[in-house]
């Protein structure tokens, strides 16, 4: 069984740095695309960035490059997604997803929970 | 950057069928996917590659695509159906990918 499970939900100052993560299960982790998808509050769904674990192969959102970062660790079947800098705007729910097939088929098949990121002075 | 536009609503009675438009550029050329995401939960593939449905989707789900239009609609409409559904595909092959605006399915 296809599972990724997400790391807990964070609060944190504008500023202040994170990384939140996805642990993939159930098949081999290094050879399917990962990606995370941003929700914000009462809001729609937005594509972020995906990666190739084997290799780390990359493709960023025009609206999310420069301002988040993708990368993943084959070894413990770990994608991550990190800020440098939170604002208040990054507070949403983050999905990783796994894709169904080998991009550029870009469907999104296996979600994980969703980790809650708030961003509040 | 590049938009996929979708109804904000539609309203459909139970046993009535729902279609939900997704208006692109790029569709002549790129596939469309649907999800379907239920309130407080991760979104569901519903259709992939603009009319392949997933084993464990239920047949009332398909999927079409006509010039820069991709279509998703629900035939005899049930109760559980009521949920946000986004489509999504990409401006070009390999470069990246977006959803659209979002329709809320509302089971009268």
């Amino acid at each position: 069984e296809v599972r990724l499970e997400q790391s807990g939900a964070e609060v944190k100052k504008p500023g202040e740095s994170l990384k939140i993560s996805c642990k993939g299960s159930g098949y081999n982790f290094s050879y399917k695309w990962i990606g995370w998808v941003r929700q914000m509050p009462g809001k729609g769904l937005e594509w972020m960035a995906i990666i190739y674990p084997d290799g780390s192969d990359t493709r960023y959102s025009p609206s999310f490059q420069g301002q988040v970062t993708i990368s993943a660790d084959k070894s413990i079947n770990t994608a991550y997604l990190q800020w440098a800098s939170l604002k208040a705007s990054d507070t949403a729910i983050y999905y990783c997803a796994r894709l169904r097939s080998s991009w550029p088929e870009a469907a999104f098949e296996f979600w994980g929970q969703g980790t809650m990121v708030t961003v509040s002075s | 950057s590049y938009e996929l536009t979708q109804p904000p609503s539609v309203s459909v009675s139970p046993g009535q069928t729902a279609r939900i438009t997704c208006s692109g550029e790029a569709l002549p050329n790129q596939y469309a996917y649907w999800y379907q995401q239920r309130p407080g939960q991760a979104p569901v593939l519903v259709i992939s590659k603009d009319s392949e449905r997933p084993s464990e989707i239920p047949e009332r789900f398909s999927g079409s695509s006509s010039g820069t239009t991709a279509t998703l609609t629900i035939s005899g409409v049930q109760a559980e159906d009521e949920a946000d559904y986004y489509c999504q595909s990409s401006p070009s092959s390999s470069s990246y990918a977006v959803f659209g605006t979002g329709t809320k399915v509302i089971v009268l």
